[in-house]
């Protein structure tokens, strides 16, 4: 079945640690995204790729970085510099082109102790 | 700036109630607008509106879209517990980029 898998649903990571998450999809997507949702809010972009080898960053950037270097995998790496990562992070994609629906992953929960 | 404002930010009714959501936005260079359904992990995708005036249904749900007041409404009628969630709405302004509200939390007591 084709979709968005992410890894791993939970995590758990020390301050000052490093971690990545991974997304995958075998949608034959171009844009691929990831959003951050905290408690009782919307979804806030970290970073979006329209193609392979780019992507742009989004409202809250900062403390996160990306890579597009396969069309099926977007993997999101939260650094140390993010103040406050703990968060529910959400992976989606979407074909280029004309308007369409955005296709989810089942999310990624970390939390930092 | 652009933006999207949902309300309300959280609702509670009986099963059997009609409910409606309210998605507002002041965004430029409007392509669509989106509403999703978030329940647990992975929001699910509802609709997707682009003309004015135009109804969409599925089942108990419907949802239109006001172009000239830049509001679109989604209607759940003989709501059951199984819709509660987070109902989220988008709107897209360009091929790649849309913005989000913060929601509407909908609680369904039986």
């Amino acid at each position: 079945d084709g979709g968005i898998t992410q890894s791993p649903k939970y995590l758990f990571r020390k301050e000052g640690q490093n971690v990545t998450l991974s997304c995958e999809q075998n949608l034959n997507h171009d844009a691929m995204y990831w959003y951050r949702q905290d408690p009782g809010q919307g979804l806030r972009l970290i970073y979006y790729s329209q193609i392979v080898n780019d992507f742009q960053k989004g409202d809250i950037a900062e403390g996160y970085s990306v890579s597009r270097e396969k069309k099926e995998s977007f993997p999101l790496t939260v650094t140390s510099a993010q103040k406050n990562p703990t968060a529910f992070y959400l992976c989606a994609s979407k074909s280029g082109g004309a308007s369409g629906e955005l296709f989810f992953g089942e999310g990624s929960r970390l939390t930092v102790l | 700036e652009d933006k999207v404002v949902q309300s309300p930010l959280s609702l509670v009714v009986h099963e059997g109630d009609t409910v409606t959501l309210n998605c507002s936005y002041e965004v430029t260079n409007f392509r669509s607008l989106l509403w999703y359904k978030q329940e647990k992990k992975a929001p699910t995708f509802l609709f997707m509106l682009t003309s004015s005036g135009i109804e969409k249904k599925s089942g108990r749900l419907s949802s239109i879209l006001d172009k000239k007041e830049l509001f679109s409404i989604l209607n759940i009628t003989a709501t059951q517990t199984g819709d509660s969630a987070i109902y989220l709405c988008a709107v897209e302004y360009s091929n790649y980029q849309l913005i989000w509200g913060a929601g509407t939390k909908l609680i369904i007591k039986p």
